[in-house]
């Protein structure tokens, strides 16, 4: 089974800190994706990937960027937390555009 | 832009019953429409994948229909069960190529 691993299940970062969240997938997967859930509002994609290297905006970036070095890590970054960041991060992989995506189990970040 | 509309009202129904899940959309008509199902501080798992020319698919106790003239997905779970029990999400490409999510319906099943 495909594993997809977020480094952290629960964060607490100050107003105006760094964060990293970091995300790996073990099954070579050309595709990867941040999305937060937040109540009410559903899953929001933050950004995504689908080659090294490569970004593209989805419909709320921003406040964050990603990074994509190796084919396997996605990093979302918030550049300067805030308490409006605060939320569930979710981060998927899937080999195919079109096909059903693989999840990690989440990072609750909470900013104060 | 993309709309998807799932109720948000919890679902409640008896064990051995049929359970059916109401996905809409507006404004755009996707090809694919996915179903996942998410237990509470988890990711969500991908469950069926149904394309447009499908209309209907299953996989063991489940069933998803795709009527695109309605603008609708229906999500049937048979012989329910409680551990069934869980919050099913619909998502739907948008012209983006984007995995877009609904909000998602919590299903209670009832011993």
């Amino acid at each position: 089974d495909v594993k997809v691993t977020q480094s952290s299940r629960y964060l607490v970062k100050r107003t105006g800190e760094k964060v990293f969240l970091e995300c790996v997938q073990d099954m070579d997967h050309e595709n990867m994706f941040w999305y937060r859930q937040d109540p009410g509002l559903g899953l929001r994609l933050i950004y995504f990937s689908y080659d090294v290297k490569m970004k593209e905006k989805g419909d709320i970036p921003e406040g964050y960027s990603v990074s994509r070095e190796k084919k396997e890590r996605f990093s979302l970054i918030l550049e300067s937390a805030s308490t409006n960041q605060t939320s569930m991060y979710l981060c998927a992989s899937s080999l195919h555009r079109v096909e059903g995506y693989t999840f990690g189990s989440g990072t609750r970040l909470t900013v104060v | 832009s993309q709309k998807i509309e799932q109720n948000s009202e919890a679902l409640n129904i008896q064990e051995g019953k049929t359970a059916t899940l109401t996905c809409n959309y507006t404004n755009y008509s996707p090809a694919y429409l996915q179903w996942y199902r998410q237990d509470p501080g988890r990711g969500p798992v991908f469950l069926l994948l149904i394309r447009e020319n499908e209309k209907e698919k299953r996989k063991e106790r489940l069933k998803v229909t795709f009527d695109t003239t309605l603008k609708q997905s229906l999500f049937h779970i048979t012989a329910s069960q409680p551990a069934d029990s869980a919050t099913y999400l619909c998502a739907l490409y948008n012209a983006g190529n984007m995995l877009t999510f609904g909000g998602g319906t919590r299903l209670m099943v009832k011993p």
